[in-house]
């Protein structure tokens, strides 16, 4: 199985922060990683797909960036409703698999 | 807009059969891949495994023999079946869509199911 590693598992941010969260894959995975947004008692959200693509609908303030093993999910401009649970998947083989979540909470 | 509901008990002894319905509205299931994956309160997400609508399927490992999927497209919606439950499979399970581009583009809200006596 690919392992799937972020750092850091949480942190403490600001309002208006720019927040940075790593992912790095125990093997090449290309592009094959997505980011997801999960907030307490709700279902994950797709943010970005294939490392940098925008999900439809999702703020512009969340970029993705990679390719290979290490990724990267930036909030340009961290926002209330931004504090909560992100993870990264990598799609590149079954069985997919996540990371452990990083929890972003205010500071 | 696609919408994914799960049903099925909430509550399982253990060594039975936990089995899950997700229904799909608002589009055709036929196309895709259908996903599992479960959540075990307070941790991280786990990937069951998928199906796609001919009924192709990959499992995880993990869980591969204990696992079925299945799909029914008359009735638009697939199924789980993870056999001899124990405490370790209590867990809040989603149903996905895979999208074209693997990713999970939609979800079901979830529905909590506990192993117990």
């Amino acid at each position: 199985d690919i392992q799937m590693t972020q750092s850091p598992s949480s942190l403490s941010a600001s309002v208006g922060d720019r927040v940075t969260i790593t992912c790095r894959a125990s093997q090449s995975i290309s592009s094959y990683l997505n980011w997801y947004q999960q907030q307490p008692g709700k279902a994950p959200k797709l943010l970005i797909y294939a490392a940098s693509s925008l999900q439809s609908g999702v703020p512009s303030r969340f970029s993705g960036s990679g390719s290979g093993t290490d990724f990267t999910l930036t909030i340009s401009s961290l926002q209330p409703e931004d504090f909560a649970t992100y993870y990264c998947q990598q799609t590149y083989s079954t069985p997919q698999t996540f990371g452990q979540g990083t929890k972003v909470e205010i500071k | 807009q696609v919408q994914l509901q799960e049903s099925g008990p909430g509550l399982v002894k253990p060594s039975e059969t936990l089995s899950l319905t997700c229904t799909v509205s608002g589009g055709s299931i036929s196309g895709y891949y259908w996903t599992w994956i479960r959540q075990p309160a307070g941790k991280g997400l786990e990937w069951i495994g998928r199906i796609y609508t001919s009924g192709s399927t990959n499992y995880n490992p993990s869980l591969k023999s204990r696992v079925t999927m299945s799909v029914d497209t008359s009735k638009n919606n697939f199924s789980l079946k993870l056999t001899s439950v124990t405490a370790a499979d209590t867990a809040v399970y989603y149903c996905a869509r895979s999208s074209s581009s693997s990713d999970l583009d939609y979800w079901g809200q979830g529905t909590l199911v506990t192993v117990s006596s």
